[in-house]
């Protein structure tokens, strides 16, 4: 089974300044689908970025973009601007063939 | 809101019980995924149906079953209760394979 790595179970950062997230992930297939989870205090699990392993251009969504390395199998989200809302558990995913695993999660608190 | 429905919200129950949880999908995905996330722990993935059939298992335990109904949707059995199962169960869906999942709210599960 394909294994998802998050190597910082904790950050902070200053509100306003740039956070990067890193995650790391095991597979020997190449076409699969790589995720960006939030969970905040509410437990909700929130969509927060995509990116499909055969684009190689970064996805980007507002405040949110990736760093995506397929040699290195790395999938790293970059918070821009960070707002106190940011503070949560972030979750990166791996899917392949119906299966999503997910690492064990960073928990990000956002200091004003 | 994810779209994705799931009751009850909370559930108390003594050690040997059996409860069952349920899931209805959002509206036209066919499938449906079932996690469980321990206390300040990561999403450990259950099972996961696709109109109405098993598409993947992960790390279920015996105890626990589940099926996914004509209607979409799925019900997650859990008997024989240990104290360890207590937990917030969640239930997602897409609408095919390799899509976003959608979370549901989850079901806080405790066992006393």
């Amino acid at each position: 089974a394909q294994t998802v790595t998050q190597s910082q179970p904790e950050m902070s950062v200053q509100e306003a300044e740039t956070v990067t997230l890193s995650c790391t992930y095991d597979t020997s297939e190449n076409n699969y689908y790589l995720f960006w989870y939030k969970q905040p205090p509410s437990r909700q699990m929130i969509l927060v970025i995509r990116q499909e392993a055969y684009k190689q251009q970064n996805a980007t969504e507002n405040r949110f973009s990736v760093n995506f390395q397929k040699a290195a199998k790395s999938f790293s989200l970059k918070i821009s601007d960070s707002q106190l809302g940011d503070t949560a558990m972030y979750f990166c995913a791996f899917m392949l063939n119906n299966d999503m695993r997910f690492g064990a999660g960073t928990r990000l608190t956002v200091k004003p | 809101d994810s779209g994705v429905t799931q009751t009850p919200k909370h559930l108390i129950t003594a050690t040997g019980q059996r409860v069952t949880l349920r899931c209805s999908p959002r509206s036209g995905d066919l499938s449906v995924y079932w996690y469980q996330q321990s206390l300040d722990q990561g999403l450990q993935f259950l099972i996961q149906y696709y109109n109405g059939e098993e598409r993947a298992k992960g790390n279920i335990l015996e105890r626990f079953s589940a099926q996914q109904f004509p209607d979409l949707h799925s019900e997650l059995n859990l008997s024989s209760l240990e104290l360890g199962d207590s937990a917030l169960y969640f239930c997602a869906s897409s609408v095919d394979p390799n899509s976003p999942l959608h979370f549901g709210n989850g079901t806080r599960l405790t066992v006393t």
